[in-house]
């Protein structure tokens, strides 16, 4: 167990629908991050948050949003949901702003996206 | 861009013996760390090994080392009495000093026959 918490654990919508999917850092950690991993695409960084304000930007696409809250929690919002949106959503978290330390990220379990 | 290139897409070992995963990268910068990362069926991504590119000697957990050649951009893991929960998806993954960005290679499915 990483210590990374992520609900829910598998999701199901139809095309053009919006989800959110939701993620706890390890305790103390201040950064938070978003992967997408899907059969084509492999694992792809999506972005970065530290101590609330956006970090790093990746591939994620316009109809995705992302915040980090004052608890350090964090929401991955998809919206219009298209087909190709159907992958396993990883969020992992820090200690470090991403800029020193040992550099290691720790994983949550994931979210299983479904779109039909 | 920072590219990590995994070129076996499938390995298989026999329990007790060692595998080798091979994963290459490539980069401008001189300082960097490179992960792997394991992912069984669960899917769930567990940390295995770290290597800082300024350190030259490998790094080393339990039954798993790497060999690293910062000349050649080569970061393979080695896996020593392979054991039937090996089993797994193995992940290399690259990330800059100065950046928060983990870049993944394709993955090697690594099966392990009894």
């Amino acid at each position: 167990d990483s210590g990374v918490t992520q609900t829910p654990k598998h999701l199901i919508t139809a095309t053009g629908q919006r989800v959110t999917l939701r993620c706890s850092p390890r305790s103390g950690d201040l950064s938070v991050y978003w992967y997408q991993q899907s059969l084509d695409q492999g694992l792809q960084f999506l972005i970065q948050y530290y101590n609330g304000e956006e970090r790093a930007k990746g591939n994620i696409l316009e109809r995705f949003s992302a915040q980090q809250f004052p608890d350090l929690h964090s929401e991955l919002n998809l919206s219009s949901l298209e087909l190709g949106d159907s992958a396993l959503y990883f969020c992992a978290s820090s200690e470090d702003p991403g800029t020193s330390g040992r550099g290691e990220q720790f994983f949550g379990p994931g979210t299983r996206l479904t779109v039909l | 861009a920072q590219t990590v290139t995994q070129s076996q897409p499938e390995m298989s070992v026999q329990e007790a013996e060692t595998v080798t995963l091979s994963c290459t990268y490539d980069t401008s910068e001189s300082d960097y760390y490179l992960f792997w990362y394991k992912q069984p069926p669960s899917r769930q991504m567990i940390l295995v090994i770290r290597q800082e590119a300024y350190k030259q000697q490998n790094a080393t957990e339990n039954r798993f080392s790497v060999n690293f050649q910062k000349a050649a951009k080569s970061f393979s893991l080695k896996i020593s009495d392979s054991q039937l929960g090996d089993a797994a998806m193995y992940f290399c993954a690259y990330r800059e000093t100065s950046g928060s960005r983990l870049t993944f290679g394709e993955g090697t499915q690594l099966t392990v026959n009894p």
